[in-house]
């Protein structure tokens, strides 16, 4: 079974400091992507940042970057340089191809993450 | 830059009522995929399209239907509304072509609409 666990529900960071959102995912496939999503109040999801099974190297993008950890089957969101904008709702998400029907996504529960000014 | 539209914003409807949610989006992507998010449960997938006429079941079908006529178009069904399936509802759309040890392009990432607000009375 395919799964992405994210184990805070609620995150406090204040502004200008870094953030770590964690994401632990579970699949048996060698093939897979991994995604984080930025949901503000106002409800559009948001790509953030994506890492493929086989990037040796951590993605970044601005201030985001992933901590792909492979063999512990992690990704975290590091978010640097907090801004109060970035308070939103994010989900970590797994992409893995099936042979007959394509891609399948699943998603995490989310984690509400609140900058203090 | 990709585009995805949603029919509503906010939607309300009386239990019994069939209801249409349509999904637009303008970038010629094969996938399109129906969620719905509710709090504590994050974003589950109701049916996915791969193709015109072609649709598979997500993890929660049962009370929905769709319709996928047109490429561009993917249409969500409650064909009678309980107030269970009060929720927001999410579509989005990615293009095909995947392969694992590509760097990212368009055609890896799902892009959402900006979601419809369902109420069921």
């Amino acid at each position: 079974a395919q799964k992405i666990t994210q184990t805070q529900p609620g995150m406090f960071v204040q502004e200008k400091e870094a953030v770590t959102l964690d994401c632990t995912y579970d699949t048996s496939d060698q093939s897979y992507g991994l995604f984080w999503y930025k949901q503000p109040s106002s409800g559009e999801m948001i790509f953030l940042i994506y890492q493929g099974s086989y990037d040796e190297q951590n993605a970044t993008e601005g201030r985001y970057s992933l901590n792909f950890q492979k063999a512990r089957k992690s990704a975290n969101l590091v978010i640097s340089a907090s801004q109060l904008g970035d308070s939103a709702m994010y989900f970590c998400a797994m992409r893995v191809r099936y042979r007959n029907t394509g891609n399948q996504f699943y998603f995490g529960t989310g984690t509400s993450l609140t900058v203090i000014p | 830059d990709v585009k995805v539209t949603q029919s509503s914003r906010y939607l309300v409807k009386r239990t019994g009522e069939k209801v249409f949610l349509e999904c637009v989006q303008d970038m010629d992507h094969e996938n399109m995929f129906w969620y719905r998010q509710d709090p504590g449960l994050g974003l589950r997938l109701i049916y996915f399209s791969y193709d015109v006429k072609m649709k598979e079941k997500g993890d929660i079908p049962e009370g929905y239907s769709v319709s996928r006529e047109k490429k561009e178009r993917f249409s969500l069904i409650l064909e009678s509304a309980s107030t269970n399936q009060t929720s927001m509802y999410l579509c989005a759309s990615r293009g095909a072509g995947f392969d694992g040890r590509r760097k990212l392009t368009s055609t890896d990432t799902q892009y959402f609409g900006p979601g419809t607000r369902l109420t069921v009375l």
